[in-house]
């Protein structure tokens, strides 16, 4: 089974600030990492698939970038409503794991 | 639009049975893939299982295998995720996920059906 390793597990960050969360696989994964937004009392949603392919409207202000065994997200000029908790996923092998989740609180 | 809705709020005993459902609609429910999610109370998400309502091909997790169930029923566009004996370990939030793929993300996700088992 492949282990993903999210840093930090918490973030408290001001509004337009720029916050990079990362994502470290225990093998190669190649492409095969996606992010999710979820946010209180909300489903997950997709924010970018395959490391760095957008989501049609998804803020233009979230990308990612990464191969092989480290991703990241990152988010550009923060804002209030991007408070959440940020996971990381992989679908290159069964079983398909989520890394543990990273929170972003906004000050 | 794509959709999934899952079936409402459970509450069981220990040891009862439990059948949740998942009905998509808006695209083709035949070929995509449907994976279940677990999310423990404030805790993140663990993949279970992934079923393919065409034919139903089953993938669990080795987590999940023998714990749970995963059945479609293609004809109405439904698929289900059932308990033959409930513990109290298994009170969480699940979620219906569409795939396009075992290899894909996980691209439109249902609303959640929370299970509550407690004597």
């Amino acid at each position: 089974e492949i282990v993903l390793t999210q840093s930090p597990d918490f973030q408290s960050v001001t509004p337009k600030e720029k916050v990079t969360i990362t994502c470290r696989a225990s093998q190669s994964i190649g492409s095969s990492l996606h992010w999710y937004q979820q946010k209180p009392d909300q489903s997950p949603k997709l924010l970018i698939k395959y490391a760095s392919q957008s989501i049609s409207g998804v803020p233009s202000r979230f990308s990612g970038s990464g191969s092989g065994t480290h991703f990241t997200l990152t988010i550009n000029s923060l804002e209030a409503e991007d408070a959440a908790t940020y996971y990381c996923h992989q679908s290159s092998s069964l079983p398909q794991t989520f890394g543990q989740g990273t929170k972003l609180e906004i000050k | 639009e794509v959709q999934l809705v899952q079936s409402g709020a459970e509450v069981k005993k220990p040891g009862e049975s439990l059948k949740i459902s998942c009905k998509g609609s808006g695209y083709s429910f035949t070929i995509y893939w449907i994976a279940w999610v677990r999310q423990m109370p404030g805790k993140g998400l663990e993949w279970m299982g992934i079923i393919y309502p065409g034919d139903s091909d089953t993938r669990y997790s080795p987590s999940f295998q023998g714990q749970v169930t995963i059945s479609a029923d293609k004809s109405i566009s439904t698929a289900y995720l059932q308990w033959s004996s409930l513990k109290a370990s298994d009170s969480a939030m699940y979620y219906c996920v569409r795939s396009i793929g075992t290899g894909a993300c996980l691209d439109y996700w249902g609303q959640g059906t929370l299970v509550t088992v407690s004597s």
